[in-house]
């Protein structure tokens, strides 16, 4: 098992540019999370889809937007990226939206400039 | 939302020393985590433990619900045990979903 994977690993971008990034499992769960970590702090839940077919918003979702493509893929995108958005982006899954261990991909380090 | 306080902020051990990190929560939970972040970034599960004790390795873990804490003990520290280490609770609503809310991380440092 691979796991939690994403896509890509890096990337920079400019102001105002779009870009999706990818998160794939498997596992077979069923819930899904995106975070993102800035320096000296811990992760905070942008959007989480507790099952497939179903998304909601978490702590900071202002400038992104996710799909939950199927139950092993859930893609987060930054519409039109600002600066504020440099973070690292963690991607998670667990089997129920309520239980067991969240289990959390490589991460992708993005930086908008 | 949970608060959640982990201390210290910064260790630096000697390799072979015994530790002890601490993480406070300001409300009841259903879930707790700890996480090792290691030097890469890459985030690894340490234990899923909301009440009670366990141990993997040099590592352990004990939570007390009732009075809002958890403690991770590393014992013999290693380099490998450098990074920093996440504590994360989750309080779930009835008939709602359950969101993790992390402390912000004991950065942890072993030298040779």
């Amino acid at each position: 098992n691979a796991g939690v994977t994403q896509t890509p690993k890096f990337q920079v971008l400019k102001t105002g540019q779009s870009m999706t990034l990818q998160c794939a499992q498997d596992m077979n769960h069923n819930s899904m999370y995106w975070y993102r970590q800035d320096p000296g702090m811990g992760l905070r839940l942008i959007y989480y889809s507790a099952s497939e077919g179903t998304t909601d918003k978490g702590e900071v979702p202002n400038g992104y937007n996710v799909s939950r493509l199927n139950k092993r893929e859930f893609s987060l995108r930054l519409e039109s990226a600002a600066p504020s958005q440099t973070s690292v982006y963690f991607c998670a899954s667990r089997r129920n939206r309520n239980t067991d261990t969240q289990y959390f991909g490589p991460g992708t380090r993005l930086t908008v400039l | 939302g949970i608060q959640v306080e982990q201390s210290p902020p910064d260790l630096i051990l000697q390799e072979g020393a015994n530790s002890t990190l601490r993480c406070n929560f300001s409300d009841s939970v259903n879930n707790l985590q700890w996480f090792h972040q290691n030097p890469w970034g890459q985030l690894i599960n340490l234990f899923y433990i909301p009440s009670g004790t366990k141990q993997n390795g040099r590592l352990s873990a004990t939570t007390v619900a009732t009075e809002r804490y958890s403690l991770l003990y590393i014992s013999s520290s290693q380099t490998t045990d450098s990074g920093v280490y996440f504590c994360a609770v989750e309080r779930i609503p009835a008939d709602s979903w359950g969101k993790l809310q992390f402390g912000a991380g004991t950065q942890v440092v072993v030298t040779p």
